[in-house]
């Protein structure tokens, strides 16, 4: 497993404006997962971050709404830009960390609400 | 369309009975099978993980997997309230991104 951490925990933003969340592993590894868990919903998968690479986006998400960073093997951040109140929800940053395929592990997520 | 479906309860246990959670998925090929569980605001954690047909075991908790009938279910036996939580079914295809289910609410009755 992997000990992860996310900055901020929580935040309240006004609509417009942009926040920036950051995930921080405890080893190194390849492949950091952002996703977005909407009030009583499951997860949604944001898109995936490679060390060196661009990320890759999922239907429906797009990098200028959500810039996504990944400098090393150990940190990535996820900006959420021009938000809006839809934009209101948990984003959690997940590592694979097992040795399989599938086996990931999730930060304690970022709490967004957007007025 | 890759989809993962799960009933979403909530389901009611008495405490010391088994909780059986059920998961369907579409895609005949898919991988790999996981159970994430979810207490209330917390992140997902993962239980369970399944890769081949049949049963696995891991304490008081058993991962069941059949590929034909494309199904893969979750039994808690000796539930207890600490069990009471939103299961989350994850499946794989081929590459590394995980499809996840609506999730079961299960509440263990003391």
């Amino acid at each position: 497993s992997a000990v992860i951490s996310q900055k901020p925990s929580r935040d309240i933003c006004q609509r417009g404006t942009s926040l920036t969340i950051q995930c921080q592993v405890d080893s190194q590894v390849t492949m950091m997962f952002w996703y977005r868990q909407q009030p009583g919903q499951s997860l949604t998968l944001i898109a995936t971050a490679n060390q060196g690479s661009e990320a890759t986006y999922e239907s429906g998400f797009v990098i200028d709404k959500f810039p996504i960073s990944r400098p090393n093997l150990t940190f990535s951040t996820l900006t959420v830009s021009n938000m809006s109140p839809e934009d209101s929800s948990i984003y959690l940053c997940s590592v694979e960390a097992g040795g399989r395929a599938g086996e990931q592990y999730f930060g304690p997520g970022t709490r967004l609400t957007v007025t | 369309q890759k989809e993962v479906e799960q009933n979403s309860g909530p389901l009611s246990v008495p405490e010391g009975a088994i909780a059986s959670l059920n998961c369907t998925y579409s895609d005949r090929g898919s991988q790999s099978f996981f159970w994430y569980r979810q207490y209330s605001g917390k992140s997902p954690e993962l239980i369970m993980s399944i890769y081949s047909n049949g049963d696995k075991e891991d304490g008081r908790f058993t991962a069941q997997l059949n590929k034909a009938s494309q199904y893969v279910s979750l039994l808690i036996r000796d539930s207890q309230p600490s069990d009471s939580a939103t299961y989350l079914c994850a499946v794989n295809l081929e590459s590394e991104k995980l499809t996840f289910g609506t999730g079961t609410r299960l509440t263990i009755i003391p």
